[in-house]
């Protein structure tokens, strides 16, 4: 079945760009919309914003502007920056498969996520 | 502050049936499906009612979803020990040219 791994730096600077890497294994990365979504501590999920194979991108309003995510299907894997990070930022980031079917939408499978700190 | 809410915490003893709502509005519940995960800490959320009450193979059938306007509820019924976890629901609003929103999120304790 489909594996998703998350992987980067775990200590980013406030100010800097925060780069996370999403490798998918054990399906196609082809024909499928891939997320991102974070947890910061103690507090709920939020979508960050998902990506087509064919680079089609959507993100959540109040990330659009810092946000960028990209895909290399050849390497089948999933890229996430998100530049002039804060404090605000810190949490532990999971990538997600989007599935469709009759009008929904859902996150399944969902990686083990990666905590990233900003703090200098 | 979510956009979509859930009471921080529920509780109930095993055996018992809860449930757990989530308000939302006609731009995100009353227009879309919901779907609903469970996490534990420290590991991958999972998915556990897709398009407001289907289950994915392997979710016991325990657990059921339902909505109505603008609110979701999840029940669990035959409380184990083990349904111990975080529950959060989702869904797409359509406002502000769509985007996916999360509930705040459940605490769920089995007394």
């Amino acid at each position: 079945q489909v594996q998703l791994q998350e992987s980067g730096p775990g200590l980013v600077k406030p100010s800097e760009t925060l780069s996370l890497t999403c490798s998918v294994s054990g399906g196609s990365i082809n024909s499928h919309y891939w997320s991102w979504i974070r947890q910061p501590p103690g507090k709920g999920l939020e979508w960050i914003g998902y990506i087509y194979d064919s680079g089609t991108t959507k993100y959540s309003p109040s990330l659009r502007s810092r946000v960028n995510i990209s895909v290399d299907t050849s390497r089948k894997q999933v890229f996430l920056k998100l530049t002039s990070v804060s404090a605000a930022d810190t949490a532990i980031y999971y990538c997600a498969r989007r599935n469709y079917d009759n009008g929904g939408y859902w996150f399944d499978p969902w990686g083990q996520g990666t905590l990233v700190t900003v703090s200098s | 502050q979510s956009v979509l809410t859930q009471p921080p915490s529920a509780s109930g003893t095993p055996g018992q049936r809860v449930t757990i709502s989530c308000s939302g509005s006609s731009s995100n519940i009353g227009n879309n499906p919901v779907n609903w995960y469970q996490h534990l800490p420290g590991t991958a959320p999972k998915l556990l009612i897709y398009n407001t009450s289907k289950r994915p193979s392997g979710v016991p059938d325990r657990f059921s979803g339902s909505k109505s306007g603008t609110s979701a509820s999840l029940a669990i019924s035959g409380l184990q020990s083990e349904d111990e976890a975080d529950y959060y629901c989702a869904t797409w609003d359509d406002s502000l040219g769509g985007h996916v929103v999360f509930g705040g999120g459940t605490k769920l304790t089995v007394l």
